[in-house]
């Protein structure tokens, strides 16, 4: 079946502006996690949803980022203000059910570039 | 909070060799344990993971793994490495009770030669 989709694959926006990443989970799964990562390390906690809500944000960098999953499925990273630092593959993941127990299935990732 | 160690950078291997990639973790409850891998141009994917049980886990593709408690260590190894294996590897903590919450460390860089 169709993996976890991340859109856009790129983006490459201006210091300052508001920037959108979209995950598309797998299909049934309730748990969806975003992290970020940068050149040369790991993956980096960011948040994590069980269904609608947001079960744990204590990763977020700060009030700059936010994100939500309106209908227990998609959800969208919002960025505002970005800054030259916030530059990363932002990763989606997904998994069917209780989180940290089932397998976490990962994007391809955003590439997001601030000038 | 938590980390994880990864003490090789880049580990560079003859096809046939033998494999290690350590894994350290500082955390003193009790965790969940994962090995991602991510093959070049593709995602990052599950190798295998460490819940409860026999500490010897094995994975995908001949790949396995030790838990050891008191060095609060999780190694993994592969008897014989193929120059498909060439990918980054990547190490995970997931304290039991902190559901979602990975730590991964900065991974791996495994190169194999044919």
């Amino acid at each position: 079946g169709a993996g976890v989709s991340q859109t856009p694959s790129n983006k490459v926006t201006e210091k300052g502006k508001y920037v959108e990443l979209r995950c598309d989970p797998i299909s049934g799964h309730t748990a969806l996690y975003w992290y970020r990562q940068s050149l040369g390390q790991g993956p980096e906690f960011l948040i994590y949803f069980q269904g609608t809500g947001a079960a744990d944000d204590s990763g977020l960098p700060n009030d700059r980022f936010f994100a939500v999953r309106p209908e227990g499925s998609v959800s969208t990273l919002k960025i505002q203000r970005t800054e030259r630092g916030d530059s990363a593959v932002y990763l989606c993941a997904s998994s069917e059910g209780t989180p940290g127990a089932d397998t976490q299935y990962f994007g391809p990732g955003t590439r997001l570039t601030v000038l | 909070a938590q980390s994880v160690s990864q003490h090789n950078h880049h580990v560079i291997l003859s096809e046939a060799a033998s494999l290690e990639l350590g894994c350290n973790y500082s955390y003193g409850g009790t965790v969940n344990l994962f090995w991602y891998v991510q093959y070049p141009g593709q995602h990052l994917q599950l190798l295998l993971k460490y819940f409860s049980g026999d500490p010897l886990v094995k994975g995908i593709k001949g790949f396995e793994a030790e838990f050891i408690k008191s060095k609060f260590s999780f190694n993994l190894r592969k008897p014989s490495v193929q120059w498909s294996d060439t990918a980054e590897y990547f190490c995970a903590v997931n304290p039991f009770g902190n559901a979602g919450k990975s730590t991964f460390g900065d991974g791996t860089t495994l190169t194999v030669k044919p």
